[in-house]
């Protein structure tokens, strides 16, 4: 059984600039969510993508963005980046259902300049 | 009053004893409560789930919730200095097909040996 994987594991960004994350999903999962964790805090959802629409959001602008596809993986984007969006991003898989195990990859570092 | 509550901590115990780690949340509808484990530069692992009233236990593991209080705990026995991490309690909300997880801050657990 395949865990999730991200990419790029560091990424240093300066303001203005624009970035995009990817994520694996694990091997039998459906459903991708995304989380920005800054330090000292716990995750905070970012947004949900099931059957490649997006299916829940938290209170997050809409310079971020994203996209599922066909075999699950999935893209974070965000635009116009800001100095507070320096965090540890993540993304969980899971098997859409009434419990929604979630199981984080290894997350990705970014800092913005 | 926040979501999710959890003592920062740092919460110390020596080794060989019992930690005992809390956590309260706020909507009364959420079926589903998780543990996650985060060693420092590491993405939050999954190490316990619970959906019922009363305790679940998993080798040195309990969960215990309680949804008329709105409180779960973690129990980990025989603690290790390997079991220093930060503890993550997560609510799954939105009702029974909820799709977000809403995370406490974290404790911080330290084993002395």
């Amino acid at each position: 059984e395949t865990g999730v994987t991200q990419s790029p594991t560091h990424l240093i960004k300066t303001r203005g600039q624009q970035v995009t994350l990817r994520c694996s999903s694990q091997s039998g999962h459906n459903t991708v969510s995304w989380y920005q964790q800054a330090l000292g805090q716990g995750p905070q959802f970012i947004f949900q993508y099931y059957r490649e629409e997006e299916n829940g959001r938290g209170n997050f602008p809409p310079r971020f963005s994203g996209l599922q596809f066909p075999n699950y993986s999935s893209e974070l984007n965000v635009n116009a980046l800001e100095l507070d969006d320096s965090a540890l991003y993540l993304c969980a898989s899971s098997w859409a259902g009434p419990y929604n195990e979630q199981f984080f990859g290894p997350g990705t570092r970014l800092t913005v300049l | 009053q926040k979501e999710v509550e959890q003592n920062s901590g740092p919460l110390s115990v020596p080794e060989g004893a019992i930690a005992s780690l809390n956590c309260t949340y706020s909507d009364r509808g959420s079926q589903s409560f998780f543990w996650y484990r985060q060693y420092s530069g590491k993405s939050p692992e999954l190490i316990m789930f619970i959906y019922s009233n009363g305790d679940k236990e998993d080798g040195r593991f309990t969960a215990q919730l309680n949804k008329a209080s709105q409180y779960v705990s973690l129990l980990i026995r025989d603690s290790q200095p390997s079991d220093s991490a930060t503890y993550l309690c997560a609510v799954r909300v939105g009702g029974e097909y909820g799709n977000k997880l809403v995370f406490g801050a974290g404790t911080i657990l330290r084993v002395k040996s």
